[in-house]
């Protein structure tokens, strides 16, 4: 049982260049979201899912796609990296009602240069 | 609209110290939830407690304890005889209901605890 899984743990990218940061789990969980975090700023939500098929937008959406194909995997895309999306990208997931609170991944750093 | 505030950017203690990490929140939702997330040096986060806002009462667990008050709008997190692994950054957070599924998920900027041998 490996949680959540995300990868790559360090990307550098060029302003203008595009990438998907992966986030796979293996609890089955419904619920899936991206976080960013920035200095002094906490976590801000990008996108969120609850469950296959069925995506939605959060604080900060804009240069982000999401697609949700299976329920073990969420990737995000950035489609045209801007030096604004250098940030530490948190992949979280939870059950249910009944276990609720985020079990996150070891999270994406992410530098645009 | 919900916010949380943790007002401690930064806190130092000497180890076997006691401190407690404020969390203030606001929200116009009777039903929500709160909880406590700490982020090592290591990076991860690791979730630590959950209170929903129908349960008032205090908890502790080891050297952790957190005391949630409706009437101040209070989660504040205790750490009793501090140790140098209790270093981190820690996130209060809230959620207005579980019927968002999440989205909104608020969290505090965060307060750095530094404890020094």
């Amino acid at each position: 049982n490996a949680g959540v899984t995300q990868t790559p743990k360090f990307q550098v990218l060029k302003t203008g260049q595009s990438m998907t940061l992966q986030c796979a789990q293996d609890m089955n969980h419904e619920y899936m979201s991206w976080y960013r975090q920035d200095p002094g700023m906490g976590l801000r939500l990008i996108h969120y899912s609850v469950g296959a098929g069925i995506t939605d937008q959060g604080e900060v959406p804009n240069g982000y796609n999401v697609s949700r194909s299976t329920t073990e995997d969420f990737p995000l895309r950035l489609l045209s990296a801007a030096p604004s999306q250098t940030s530490v990208y948190f992949c979280a997931t939870f059950l249910d009602a009944e276990n609720y609170g985020y079990t996150f991944g070891s999270g994406t750093r992410l530098t645009v240069v | 609209a919900q916010k949380v505030t943790q007002a401690q950017t930064e806190i130092s203690v000497v180890e076997k110290e006691d401190v407690t990490l404020d969390c203030v929140y606001e929200t116009r939702d009777t039903t929500y939830y709160l909880f406590w997330y700490k982020q090592p040096p290591s990076g991860e986060l690791v979730f630590l407690i959950r209170r929903n806002s129908f349960d008032e009462q205090n908890e502790i667990s080891g050297r952790y304890s957190w005391n949630f008050q409706k009437s101040t709008s209070s989660f504040n997190f205790t750490i009793t005889a501090s140790q140098v692994v209790d270093s981190a950054v820690y996130f209060c957070a809230l959620s207005e209901a579980f019927g968002n599924y999440g989205q909104n998920f608020v969290f505090g900027p965060g307060t750095r605890l530094s404890v020094l041998p």
